[in-house]
């Protein structure tokens, strides 16, 4: 049964820190993963979409690794601003039509 | 424009009464999906359908009964409402049951049963 752990569960840190959210998974048989983010009340926002050929995806300050062998995704954020204060929820996906969430990042930016 | 729209965004009801959730997605996509957020934000996965058929029934008790009327549709009716089923219920869609493409999910449905 697949299992998807992200550390740590909340985040504060000051506006302009380079910053690393971490996304583990008990199955590697995985078709691809995603990263999402969600504002509090809202629905979910694609981040990045990582197949389970590719390391790295990289979108303007966020870039997401995978490591499918050990199980772990990171996503890397540049220079954080308060703007990126947010959940932010991993999901893999085995390509049997659903996919398995994460526990969550929230995460604070302080200006 | 909205790629997956749901309604209504927010329901507040009795215990016991029935309601339904709508979504649609106009993302030509053949494969729909419900997740339900609990309190500690945690999604799990209820429904997933494929061209208008079942593919997933999550252990989700029978008060729930999606419905597909064609593959842009996916409606959530829920019957004797509890106290439990408050949360926020996500719709999303993909292009097809491998989500080779991700998911696309609407803007939720926070349902509060009093």
């Amino acid at each position: 049964k697949q299992e998807v752990t992200q550390i740590p569960a909340a985040l504060s840190v000051p506006e302009g820190e380079n910053l690393v959210l971490n996304c583990s998974f008990t199955d590697s048989a995985i078709y691809n993963l995603q990263w999402f983010r969600q504002d509090p009340g809202k629905g979910l926002t694609s981040l990045l979409l990582i197949q389970s050929s590719q390391r790295e995806q990289t979108s303007g300050r966020l870039n997401a690794s995978l490591d499918k062998s050990s199980g772990r995704s990171t996503l890397y954020i540049a220079a954080s601003q308060p703007g990126d204060s947010a959940t932010y929820l991993c999901a893999v996906n085995r390509g049997t039509y659903k996919y398995i969430f994460g526990t969550g990042t929230r995460l604070k930016v302080l200006a | 424009d909205t790629a997956v729209s749901q309604t209504p965004k927010y329901l507040v009801t009795q215990m016991g009464n029935d309601k339904s959730i709508k979504c649609e997605q106009n993302l030509g996509h053949d494969t729909m999906y419900w997740y339900k957020q609990d309190s500690k934000k945690f999604l799990k996965i209820m429904f997933s359908y494929n061209n208008k058929e079942l593919i997933i029934n999550e252990t989700v008790p029978n008060r729930f009964s999606p419905k597909s009327p064609d593959k842009a549709h996916l409606n959530l009716h829920i019957n004797s409402l509890e106290l439990g089923d408050s949360a926020v219920y996500f719709c999303a869609s993909s292009q097809d049951g491998s989500g080779a493409y991700g998911y696309t999910f609407g803007s939720g449905t926070r349902l509060t049963v009093v």
